[in-house]
């Protein structure tokens, strides 16, 4: 069975940083690109970021570009998002969410429950 | 960005009728080396992450029902259910992973 477990959300001051994890199992992690999307409370889906499968090529949507750092450790079967200089427009539940094509199709077959962020003081 | 806009917001749609839900792209999405439409399609239940239905514009995923079908091309697509069952309602979204992946602000689908 396919898992995603998303960890280390909380509450966090603005201008505060935070580390998710996303432990996963049930499939050959190396074999595929991962992403972070997020969802504000009440609100659509957004893009955060990617990683290819080796963990060698990043991107990130302009919003979080040059604050969040997208990596992976295929030994340990997990997926990080390193989030710094948070504002409170990145309150949100961020779920990790598995690419679809082994070589990067953008879009995702396998989501976790997610792990709300919020960011205020 | 490519922009998408689905229509309508909210659809209240009586249980065993047909629910067609309308999703638009500010550009094609239609990629002329494979002749694919980059566009998915997802269902979120309540207190649920997403769950994909539909890729390629019309591939159903394994397991998905086969009363959900999708279908269109370029910068229009329908999702479409034939017969709405009780366990339908939720907000659906579609995709475009042409460029930078973006999303429809969501349909709210409930039984009338």
């Amino acid at each position: 069975e396919v898992q995603l477990v998303e960890s280390g959300g909380g509450l966090i001051q603005p201008g505060g940083s935070l580390r998710l994890s996303c432990a996963v199992s049930g499939f050959t992690f190396n074999n595929h690109w991962m992403h972070w999307v997020r969802q504000a409370p009440g609100k659509g889906l957004v893009w955060v970021s990617r990683i290819d499968s080796g963990g060698g090529s990043t991107s990130y949507a302009d919003s979080v570009k040059g604050r969040f750092t997208i990596s992976r450790d295929n030994a340990k079967n997990r997926l990080y998002l390193q989030m710094t200089s948070l504002r409170a427009e990145d309150t949100a539940i961020y779920y990790c969410a598995r690419d679809s094509g082994p070589g990067g199709a953008y879009y995702f077959d396998q989501w976790g429950q997610g792990t709300l962020v919020t960011v205020s003081s | 960005d490519i922009v998408m806009t689905q229509s309508p917001d909210s659809l209240a749609v009586s249980l065993g009728e047909r629910a067609t839900i309308n999703c638009k792209s500010s550009q094609s999405v239609l990629h002329r080396s494979n002749n694919q439409n980059y566009l998915a399609w997802y269902q979120q239940k309540p207190g649920q992450p997403p769950e994909l239905l539909i890729s390629w514009a019309s591939t159903r995923e394994s397991g998905v029902p086969d009363r959900f079908s999708g279908s269109g091309s370029g910068t229009n697509f329908t999702l479409t259910l034939s017969s709405l069952q009780a366990e339908d309602v939720a907000v659906y979204y579609c995709q475009q992973y042409y460029i930078a992946p973006t999303f429809g602000q969501g349909t709210r689908l409930e039984i009338k």
